[in-house]
C-alpha cells in the first residue's frame, strides 16, 4: 500500500536554528498538508498546498514557517528560527484529489527544540 | 466554524467488552467526519469516514460509527475489544476551503486482559 514517508523520524535542534522537515507524499496525490501535535494536545492544522502554492494556512503558520515542493516529489516544511514551543510531532499528509476521501498521513517527525 | 469534541480523554475496557468512544460535532454545513487511530510512535491511520451516504459507517479492524444528526454525534464502537486496539483515537471534521481536518483532543483507549 502506498505510504507517505517522512524524514527524519526524530530531530533535535538548538533554539534559533533553522530546521527542514521532509515528506514524500504518495506519487499521484495532488493535495498536501502539514499538521502538528504538541505532546498531550490535539493534532492541529498548519497549512495546505495545492498546485504549487499555499491554499490555506492556520494562524499557527506565521512568517517563521514556509513550505516548498522543490522537485515534484518532496514536500518540505521549514522553520526559520526554532523556538522551544515548536517542539512537537509534525505530520505530513496527502490526498489524491478534492472531495471527502481520507488523507494518508506519514508517521511523523518528532522535533525537539532545546 | 466546524469543531469536534471528544468526551473522555481516557477510556479503559476489558478485553472482549464493548468499546464506545464518543464524538460530538458542530457544523454549519453538512459535515464530513472521520475517525483516525494512532498507535504508539506511529502516524495517523484512517479508521472510517462519513461522507453523507449511509449513516452507519463500517471501518477497519471491526470498528463502526453511526452518524446521528439529531444528536450531532459520531460515536465510534466495536463490539468486542482486543488487546491490539489499545491506541489513541481521534475524531475529525473536514473544515476550510481546502478540506483541512479539525481534530478532537483524542481518546486514549486501554484494554485490560
Amino acid at each position: 500500500e502506498p505510504e507517505v514517508t517522512q524524514t527524519p523520524s526524530h530531530q533535535v535542534t538548538q533554539m534559533g536554528q533553522e530546521v527542514i522537515l521532509r515528506c514524500v507524499p504518495i506519487s499521484n496525490h495532488l493535495y498536501f498538508y502539514w499538521y502538528r501535535q504538541i505532546l498531550g494536545q490535539k493534532v492541529e492544522f498548519l497549512v495546505s498546498f495545492y498546485n504549487n502554492e499555499i491554499s490555506e494556512k492556520s494562524e499557527i503558520f506565521d512568517d517563521q514557517f514556509s513550505v516548498e515542493r522543490p522537485d515534484g516529489s518532496n514536500f518540505t516544511l521549514k522553520i526559520r528560527s526554532t523556538k522551544l514551543e515548536d517542539s512537537a510531532m509534525y505530520f505530513c499528509a496527502s490526498k489524491r484529489r478534492d472531495g471527502n476521501y481520507g488523507y494518508t498521513f506519514g508517521s511523523g517527525t518528532r522535533l525537539t527544540v532545546v | 466554524a466546524q469543531s469536534v469534541t471528544q468526551l473522555g480523554s481516557h477510556v479503559s475496557v476489558s478485553e472482549g467488552a464493548l468499546v464506545l468512544l464518543r464524538c460530538n460535532y458542530s457544523s454549519s454545513v453538512p459535515p464530513y467526519l472521520f475517525w483516525y487511530v494512532q498507535y504508539p510512535n506511529q502516524g495517523l491511520q484512517l479508521l472510517l469516514k462519513y461522507t453523507s451516504a449511509a449513516t452507519l459507517v463500517k471501518g477497519i479492524n471491526g470498528f463502526e460509527a453511526e452518524f446521528k444528526k439529531s444528536e450531532t454525534s459520531f460515536h465510534l464502537t466495536k463490539p468486542s475489544a482486543h488487546m491490539s486496539d489499545a491506541a489513541e483515537y481521534f475524531c475529525a471534521i473536514r473544515g476550510g476551503s481546502q478540506g483541512n481536518l479539525i481534530f478532537g483532543k483524542g481518546t486514549k483507549l486501554s484494554v485490560k486482559p
